[in-house]
């Protein structure tokens, strides 16, 4: 079946303490993104990889980290995580890089930091 | 620049009444305009897009918009709405001339089908 995946999908967490949430697909999409959402400010876009070792900064990038060694991973790493990075969080793969193309999205990670 | 409203944080539908949610736009360009749809404890699934071409695209679930240029405006729609329905939904541009490929998403509007 072909699916993003992401790890895990909940986590509690305290400040400070660096933590990675994993995204694969396997779907041999080149693009993936990270997304944030909170409640009425909608999805804002994190990290995104146009391929393997390629990954730019979008909207909100401050306090993240990713990499992008192989095509199917895309894990975003809080080195040190604060209070104000409690959110919900999705991983999304496409096809290419192309404005048209459709966006597959992950189930999410609810992650809290006390 | 791009952005994309959603006026409404909530729509609220009778089962069987036809719904809309509403979503404009505003682009350097010519835009690419999507439509998600996030169930309860669900990441976000395409329902339909446009990119050129007919105005009133159709997608997944019975869903359709309809594109109007003169309004910025790419309102969801669907003739009959099913309690099933219910769900958070987003809308998405991207400006067809610019370089980026970061999309812009709205707010979300919650759909409340009543029965």
């Amino acid at each position: 079946e072909a699916q993003v995946t992401q790890n895990p999908r909940y986590l509690i967490t305290v400040t400070g303490k660096k933590l990675t949430v994993t995204c694969s697909q396997n779907m041999n999409h080149e693009y993936m993104s990270w997304y944030r959402q909170d409640p009425g400010l909608g999805l804002r876009q994190i990290y995104y990889s146009m391929n393997v070792e390629v990954t730019d900064k979008g909207d909100v990038p401050e306090g993240y980290k990713v990499s992008r060694k192989e095509k199917r991973n895309f894990p975003l790493i809080l080195e040190s995580p604060s209070p104000n990075q409690t959110s919900l969080y999705f991983c999304a793969s496409s096809l290419g890089d192309s404005s048209t193309d459709t966006q597959y999205f992950g189930p999410g990670t609810r992650l809290t930091v006390l | 620049a791009q952005s994309v409203a959603q006026p409404e944080d909530q729509v609220n539908v009778a089962e069987g009444n036809p719904l809309t949610v509403k979503c404009t736009y505003s682009v350097s360009g010519n835009p690419y305009l999507f439509w998600y749809v996030q169930y309860p404890n669900r990441g976000l699934q395409f329902l339909l897009k446009y990119i050129t071409g007919d105005n009133l695209v159709k997608g997944s679930y019975g869903f359709e918009a309809e594109f109007n240029k003169s309004q910025t405006s790419f309102h969801l729609k669907k003739p009959s709405a099913l309690v099933s329905d219910s769900a958070l939904y987003f809308c998405a541009v991207r400006d067809k001339s610019g370089g980026s490929y970061i999309p812009t998403f709205g707010r979300g509007t919650s759909l409340i089908v009543h029965p």
